[in-house]
């Protein structure tokens, strides 16, 4: 139980196009998921959490222009990076939490972001 | 604010040797704590989690840790490493779930 999912798994776009990437808890309802970013090598960076029908709130530095968040239902939530450049290149990965199992944030496998 | 300090980038074990990987924490209230497991190109994976119950947690994959309040650590031990077991290690502490702080991340080489 408490599967996340996220699609693509990888995926490679050029400058200045736009990518959406997928969050889905498959077998409960996210009240809340949250949106990583780690580079290579690196630790897991909060970008920003949502709760699903509000909007995102986004950690200091993070651009609320560029990296859209919808959380538009209970088991799904998206991240789009919009005129993606090269150093938005990175490992994306999501987690969600439910009221029901307190204190766990379920993660998904992540995406890896490559903008040439 | 809350943060974790993982002790050692890089730690190189042989196989059947006692893994130990180094945490400590800061947090100005009771802290939940959390190891993670990470293999290449894959997301996270819990190993056990301290939530203000008994000190010493067992995880999965033989892991556990101890919670010591006065040496505010949270040290990651297994008792006999296997090669399965190479990976990187995350140590994370929040207050209420939604606050998740990841320390710098441990690399764990087992040797043969």
């Amino acid at each position: 139980g408490a599967v996340v999912s996220q699609h693509p798994s990888w995926v490679i776009c050029k400058s200045g196009t736009s990518v959406k990437i997928e969050c889905r808890s498959l077998d409960f309802q996210a009240t809340t998921m949250f949106w990583y970013r780690q580079f290579p090598k690196q630790s897991l960076m909060l970008m920003a959490t949502s709760n699903e029908g509000s909007k995102a709130t986004y950690e200091q530095g993070v651009e609320k222009d560029k990296f859209l968040i919808n959380h538009a239902s209970l088991t799904l939530s998206t991240l789009t990076v919009t005129s993606a450049h090269p150093e938005d290149s990175s490992f994306y990965i999501c987690s969600a939490s439910t009221p029901w199992v307190t204190d766990t944030q379920y993660f998904g496998p992540g995406t890896r972001l490559t903008v040439l | 604010a809350q943060s974790v300090t993982q002790l050692g980038s890089h730690v190189s074990v042989s196989e059947g040797a006692l893994v130990l990987l180094r945490c400590n924490y800061s947090s100005s209230v009771p802290p939940y704590l959390f190891w993670y497991v990470q293999y290449p190109n894959q997301g996270l994976q819990l190993l056990l989690k301290y939530t203000s119950a008994a000190t010493l947690v067992k995880g999965i994959n033989g892991f556990e840790a101890e919670f010591k309040k006065s040496e505010t650590s949270f040290h990651l031990t297994k008792p006999s490493a296997h090669m399965r077991d190479a990976a990187e290690y995350f140590c994370a502490v929040s207050s209420n779930n939604n606050d998740m702080r990841f320390g710098a991340g441990t690399r764990l080489t087992v040797k043969p």
